[in-house]
């Protein structure tokens, strides 16, 4: 099966860099994908990386190890309407790589 | 207009009782998936479905059942509701490497 670790909650001022970690376990790697959700909202799409390095898309940077089994998402300039949950999740070899699996989440909090 | 909606939006109902939540896209897509959302164990799947005639279980899908009546539609039951199955649904749909969800769907079972 898969797993996924990232951290619970991460706090940062506004105008601050922040990175959030995930380290995944499975058993045939596709890429890892990356979703923010707000309070009360939908999950939607930030970034997914297949092969090893950095995925600039404005603010946020996404970048994977295939070796490390470990990606990271990065944030620049914070603004306080990033403060939202942050999920990794793996697209394994499995259906096709038609499946994701999430990890628990990163409660990001932006202070003034 | 939303690309994926849910119907209904939240809804309560008791122990034991039989409830369908809808789901309905206008993306035009093949893939379709139901999840369940619990605080701090993010999305888990439920069921997923590549097209009309392709019905798959997920991780946790005991004490559900699905239909994809079309493309565009794919429905949860929950045959006999349990307070355990108090949680925030979600549908979505693919394409290539990105899902696409709906606004969800807030379950209480009393």
């Amino acid at each position: 099966g898969q797993s996924l670790e990232q951290p619970s909650e991460v706090t940062a001022v506004e105008g601050a860099i922040v990175q959030i970690n995930c380290t995944y376990q499975t058993s045939g790697f596709y890429g890892l994908s990356w979703y923010q959700q707000h309070d009360g909202g939908a999950p939607t799409f930030l970034s997914y990386n297949a092969l090893d390095g950095l995925e600039e898309t404005g603010r946020f940077s996404s970048f994977l190890s295939r070796s490390d089994s470990y990606g990271y998402l990065l944030l620049q300039e914070l603004q306080m309407k990033d403060s939202a949950s942050y999920f990794c999740a793996v697209r394994d070899r499995s259906n096709a790589g038609n499946m994701l699996t999430f990890g628990g989440g990163t409660r990001l909090m932006v202070k003034p | 207009d939303a690309d994926v909606t849910q119907t209904p939006r939240n809804r309560i109902t008791k122990t034991g009782k039989r409830i369908m939540l809808e789901c309905s896209q206008t993306k035009g897509h093949d893939r379709m998936y139901w999840y369940r959302q619990d605080p701090g164990l993010g999305l888990r799947l439920i069921y997923y479905s590549f097209d009309v005639k392709d019905i798959n279980k997920g991780e946790i899908s005991d004490g559900y059942s699905v239909s994809r009546q079309a493309q565009a539609k794919f429905s949860l039951s929950l045959e006999s509701a349990i307070p355990n199955q108090t949680a925030l649904y979600f549908c979505a749909t693919a394409r290539e490497e990105t899902q696409y969800f709906g606004p969800g769907t807030r379950l209480l079972v009393l």
